[in-house]
């Protein structure tokens, strides 16, 4: 069975900083990742997605992540953050040969001034 | 390109009440995934639609049932509400290119999700 595993319920940084939000998965065969963003009370944005090919995968935004294959990881990571970017980000995997999304269980992102 | 919609976007129903959300898929797409984000988690797997067929569905009991239109728009039904259904319900819409001696879900199927239900149960 597939599951991703999200560090770290809430990460804080200041604004301009580096932002690095991580993110494990476990799948049987090779994965299709994904990030979400979810501003509040509203749905979720794709941000990026990997599938095949390149490893590192620019998004929107100003983000990216690079999946790992020997970590099984899928960090995301925006070099300057922006105050905009505050907001809940769940990373999601799905199996190449099924359908459905398993996502974490998320990480709140909070930019100070 | 007109993208996922979700109506209505608040609901309150009492217990043991019955519930229909309904969702319409993003233009051009054929499938419909439906998900229940309770409070501090992450999106959980309810079922997904195609071809009007119930295809593939998470751990939710046979109170959660679906529905899918020609239109490729989709319903949630829940019965017999719980205190625990209290979540926000989110439907996604994808494109599913096509099976091949068995379905196959390429690259190309991604799924773009909707602003989503705000359900609570008193």
């Amino acid at each position: 069975a597939q599951s991703v595993t999200q560090l770290g319920s809430h990460v804080s940084v200041s604004e301009g900083a580096l932002v690095l939000l991580r993110c494990n998965y476990s799948s049987s065969v090779p994965p299709y990742l994904f990030w979400y963003v979810q501003y509040p009370n509203q749905g979720l944005q794709l941000l990026l997605k990997y599938t095949t090919g390149a490893t590192l995968v620019k998004g929107i935004n100003g983000f990216e992540a690079e999946f790992k294959k020997s970590e099984t990881s899928f960090h995301l990571t925006k070099p300057s953050a922006h105050m905009s970017d505050a907001a809940e980000y769940f990373c999601a995997v799905r199996d190449s040969g099924y359908s459905t999304l398993t996502f974490g269980k998320g990480t709140m992102l909070l930019v100070s001034p | 390109e007109t993208g996922v919609t979700q109506s209505p976007t608040h609901l309150i129903k009492t217990r043991g009440q019955q519930v229909t959300l309904r969702c319409s898929s993003q233009s051009g797409h054929n499938t419909v995934s439906w998900y229940q984000q309770a409070l501090g988690q992450g999106p959980q797997f309810i079922f997904q639609y195609y071809r009007e067929e119930e295809n593939g569905r998470g751990n939710f009991p046979p109170r959660f049932s679906g529905l899918q239109f020609p239109n490729y728009s989709s319903e949630l039904n829940v019965n017999a509400l719980e205190l625990d259904d209290s979540a926000l319900y989110l439907c996604a819409s994808s494109l599913f290119p096509g099976t091949s001696g068995g379905a196959f879900w390429g690259d190309q199927e991604t799924q773009y999700f909707g602003p989503g239900t705000r359900l609570l149960v008193l």
